[in-house]
């Protein structure tokens, strides 16, 4: 079985300030990761993905982030947080080629 | 562009009634999803089919039924067992080989 946990459903910081949205997971193989972002009645948009090789995974709109098999976490970052930055962010896991098990969901609030 | 079409982006039910939420894909992709978001609770899996005429249920698939008669359609029906089915439906795509999803826009089912 897979799961993952989303540390704080909202999440405020001020324009520029460091993004750090928090994801753990567990899963009993080695795991594919993502990190989509949800934009008020719309779909989900992928970030980026882990799958396999370099564990710093770099994605859309100045996003990264960083799996670490030891802490089983893959924290999404972005160093300067911008107003467009302010929307859902959902963390979600594979193992294998199955389904994925989303988490519950970080809402990022960016204030001026 | 290829894509996923969800239709229509807003459906009103009367309690009772059952309402079929469509989801066509012209990626070629082999494998369709369909998930339910409500706020604070991430993505939950209705059904999922990884190859025409045939599909699985997801961990919440009491009171939905689906069909995959085609590959590019995958329609979710709700039906009057749904206890409680005012949700934001979303409808996903994978093709053989990738990791992680495509996304249509989503349909947000009402009850009234």
């Amino acid at each position: 079985a897979q799961s993952v946990t989303q540390l704080g459903s909202h999440v405020s910081v001020s324009e520029g300030a460091l993004v750090l949205l928090r994801c753990n997971y567990s899963s009993s193989v080695p795991p594919y990761l993502f990190w989509y972002v949800q934009y008020p009645n719309q779909g989900l948009q992928l970030l980026l993905k882990y799958t396999t090789g370099a564990t710093l995974v770099k994605g859309i709109n100045g996003f990264e982030a960083e799996f670490k098999k030891s802490e089983t976490s893959f924290h999404l970052t972005k160093p300067s947080a911008h107003m467009s930055d302010a929307a859902e962010y959902f963390c979600a896991v594979e193992s294998g080629y199955s389904t994925l098990t989303f988490g519950k969901g970080t809402m990022l609030l960016v204030s001026p | 562009d290829g894509g996923i079409t969800q239709s229509p982006k807003y459906l009103f039910r009367k309690e009772g009634q059952n309402v079929t939420l469509s989801c066509e894909q012209n990626l070629n992709h082999d494998a369709m999803y369909w998930y339910r978001q409500d706020p604070g609770q991430g993505l939950r899996l209705i059904y999922y089919s990884q190859i025409v005429n045939d599909f699985q249920k997801g961990d919440i698939a009491e009171g939905y039924s689906v069909s995959r008669e085609k590959k590019e359609s995958f329609p979710l029906t709700v039906t009057s067992a749904q206890k409680n089915p005012t949700a934001f439906y979303l409808c996903a795509s994978r093709g053989r080989g990738d990791y992680g999803y495509t996304f249509g826009s989503g349909t947000r089912l009402t009850v009234v």
